[in-house]
């Protein structure tokens, strides 16, 4: 089954917990990015790589570090000094144009 | 960082009406993208256009690239109940060199049988 695959779908934490989202892709794209979307705002990008073992600061990177050593795999951490990280996350990857993965629903408790 | 204005925001319409919705920006794009995201999963990718002027159909949806390069719409004709959803415009800026998409904040549209 091709495609872009995130999980979990639903995840909690405890507040002040570091947690990581796992994206993966077989679509063999070089370009994967991270969004947030929050009821009414639309999608906000977090970070993005055009390539392996590069990546760059979106418009709302605080609090959120990624790493990229694989083509296929660009996990998203969301760590504790993000202040409001209950959230709708999305991962995407570009060929002719971007493709978004089903989605995880972090809930930080 | 930079939104596009989509509207309306909300429209709630009964089945078989048609359904208009647009995106403007102060800022030229050389592409217009249109997604469907249904609760709970990830938008999907309806339309793209790629050209001032270019109008685009899939099925009972059309759009439109506005020919300032500055705005888009998408029609939706003889609207059915699973059209229910919220839709985001996209647009990449013709001065960008990372191929980044600035999106709209979406129109959550409702159907009535």
């Amino acid at each position: 089954d091709g495609g872009i695959t995130q999980s979990p779908k639903y995840l909690f934490r405890k507040e002040g917990q570091n947690v990581t989202l796992s994206c993966e892709q077989n679509l063999n794209h070089d370009a994967m990015y991270w969004y947030r979307q929050d009821p009414g705002q639309g999608l906000r990008l977090i970070y993005y790589s055009q390539i392996v073992n590069d990546f760059q600061k979106g418009d709302i990177a605080e609090g959120y570090s990624v790493s990229r050593e694989k083509k296929e795999s660009f996990p998203l951490t969301v760590t504790s000094a993000q202040k409001n990280p209950t959230a709708f996350y999305l991962c995407a990857t570009r060929g002719n144009e971007q493709f978004f993965g089903p989605g995880t629903r972090l809930t930080v408790l | 960082g930079q939104q596009l204005n989509q509207s309306p925001q909300s429209m709630f319409i009964q089945e078989g009406e048609d359904v208009s919705m647009n995106c403007t920006s102060s800022s030229i794009f050389n592409t217009w993208l249109w997604y469907k995201q249904e609760p709970g999963e990830g938008p999907v990718l309806l339309i793209a256009l790629y050209k001032a002027g270019e109008l685009t159909s899939n099925g009972r949806l059309t759009a439109q690239f506005g020919i300032t390069r500055k705005d888009s719409f998408l029609n939706i004709s003889a609207s059915i109940p699973s059209d229910v959803g919220i839709y985001f415009c996209a647009g990449r800026l013709f001065s960008s060199n990372t191929g980044k998409l600035i999106f709209g904040q979406g129109t959550t549209l409702q159907v009535k049988p």
